[in-house]
């Protein structure tokens, strides 16, 4: 099936742990976005990613890192856990300088810190 | 200032019956993508539809179709024949200019009542 498929579907940790979220796309797509999904719904981006080049680095505390290895992947380890990072992560893709190339979002990750 | 708002937080309609979102937005950019997606209690997000800012014509996907009135910068969905499987978060989205990255409103969560 083309699509983003990220994992894990639910991530539960404590405060202070390390943890990763991968998400990978096969849609053919050479633009990939992570994007934060607060308790009140609203979605706001964090990175983006062109080709392996960060394109996007929003205010996001230091301790998120994004990684791509390639166009197709792209990974987002968060440091040093906080309680305040709990939230739903969405990773998408899409194709660049397309403007009515929609995102294609992966299902989400649910990270609860406790 | 909010790019995109969506200022119904909730709606309600009887099942079979029409229902419009409102999404207003706000750019200096003559060229931009307005885009809506569908996100369900399962927690996906849908792309639904998309108007282009230079498109004569609103847009059409089966039973939605976008009010586009480009003065206003208004750029409402509407539901036709509303059906229980339509009861869901919906969010208004838009890109500007040759950016990739999508700019979101707060959502509406609509519920369709049988």
């Amino acid at each position: 099936d083309t699509a983003v498929s990220q994992t894990p579907k639910y991530l539960v940790t404590q405060m202070g742990n390390d943890k990763s979220i991968k998400c990978e796309q096969n849609l053919g797509h050479d633009t990939m976005y992570w994007y934060k999904q607060d308790s009140k719904k609203f979605l706001k981006i964090m990175f983006s990613y062109n080709n392996k080049e960060l394109i996007i680095n929003e205010t996001v505390p230091n301790r998120f890192s994004p990684k791509s290895p390639d166009k197709a992947h792209l990974n987002l380890h968060i440091n040093s856990l906080e309680l305040g990072d709990s939230a739903v992560y969405f990773c998408a893709s899409s194709l660049r300088g397309s403007y009515n190339s929609p995102l294609h979002f992966g299902n989400g990750t649910r990270l609860t810190v406790t | 200032a909010q790019k995109i708002t969506q200022t119904q937080p909730g709606m309600f309609v009887q099942e079979k019956e029409a229902v419009t979102l409102d999404c207003t937005y706000d750019t200096s950019d003559p060229s931009y993508g307005l885009f809506w997606y569908k996100q369900p209690s399962s927690g996906e997000m849908i792309f639904l539809i998309y108007q282009g800012s230079y498109d004569q014509q609103n847009a059409t996907e089966g039973r939605y179709s976008l009010n586009f009135q480009k003065a206003r910068k208004s750029a409402n969905l509407v539901i036709s024949a509303s059906q229980l499987g339509d009861s869901a978060m919906y969010f208004c989205a838009m890109r500007e200019g040759a950016g990739s990255r999508l700019t979101f409103g707060e959502g509406t969560q609509l519920t369709v009542n049988p």
